[in-house]
């Protein structure tokens, strides 16, 4: 079953501007990571933040973690039409777990030229 | 350095038959993951292979099974196919010993269609 609920479902936005994508869970996590599908094809690994994190930031891309309310955001910054593909986030849960990763349902991301 | 390698890329099979995919790990990683994609949905996982034994598995059923072999390859098996089982199976490697927890390597996955 899946963990996480995304939202947008569906986002489409012009070149330049920013691209926020939110990430909600239910139980508790060692961390939580983002990855990007383009196409239906294999996923790329974007940015990982652990639970004792609270934001965290690589090149164009910001993510917070609020493990009170179980959410995180993804913010891309400046979109480029390069971004256009479908991001998850992934929840590894935090007891018992060897490496299991739990995804949400994804966020489809259009950047237009 | 080559990432994580699946074959095929593309499988069509008849209800009812059994199929293998394999995946190569990323050089270096030792731990194996399998996950099922259903046509826009996420990825749900089914297994993870580590020092050749399953380690966690997924509510998948037992028509569900793998293997880990000593150069860490690894195969995904699926007996008596349903049209359900239709999806984009995806391999996901990891470094020694970090069981996930620097983030996965995913291949580009094996699109099984069941007719």
């Amino acid at each position: 079953s899946q963990q996480g609920e995304e939202d947008p479902q569906a986002l489409s936005i012009q070149e330049g501007e920013n691209a926020t994508m939110n990430c909600s869970y239910k139980t508790s996590i060692n961390n939580l990571q983002w990855y990007r599908q383009n196409s239906g094809r294999g996923l790329v690994h974007l940015i990982l933040i652990r639970s004792n994190e609270r934001e965290k930031h690589s090149g164009r891309l910001r993510v917070t973690l609020d493990t009170s309310k179980k959410s995180s955001s993804l913010l891309i910054t400046a979109s480029r039409a390069a971004d256009t593909a479908s991001y998850f986030c992934a929840t590894a849960p935090g007891s018992g777990n060897t490496g299991k990763l739990i995804f949400g349902q994804g966020t489809t991301l259009q950047v237009k030229p | 350095d080559a990432g994580v390698t699946q074959s095929p890329t593309h499988l069509i099979k008849t209800r009812g038959q059994q199929v293998t995919l394999r995946c190569s790990p990323k050089s270096g990683h030792d731990t194996v993951s399998w996950y099922q994609q259903a046509l826009g949905q996420g990825p749900q996982f089914i297994f993870q292979y580590y020092e050749e034994e399953e380690r966690q598995r997924g509510n998948f059923p037992d028509r569900f099974s793998g293997h880990q072999f000593p150069n860490y390859s690894s195969e995904l098996n699926v007996n008596a196919l349903l049209l359900g089982d239709s999806a984009l199976y995806l391999c996901a490697s990891s470094s020694p010993g970090t069981g996930g927890a620097r983030g996965y390597t995913f291949g580009s996955g094996t699109r099984l269609t069941v007719v």
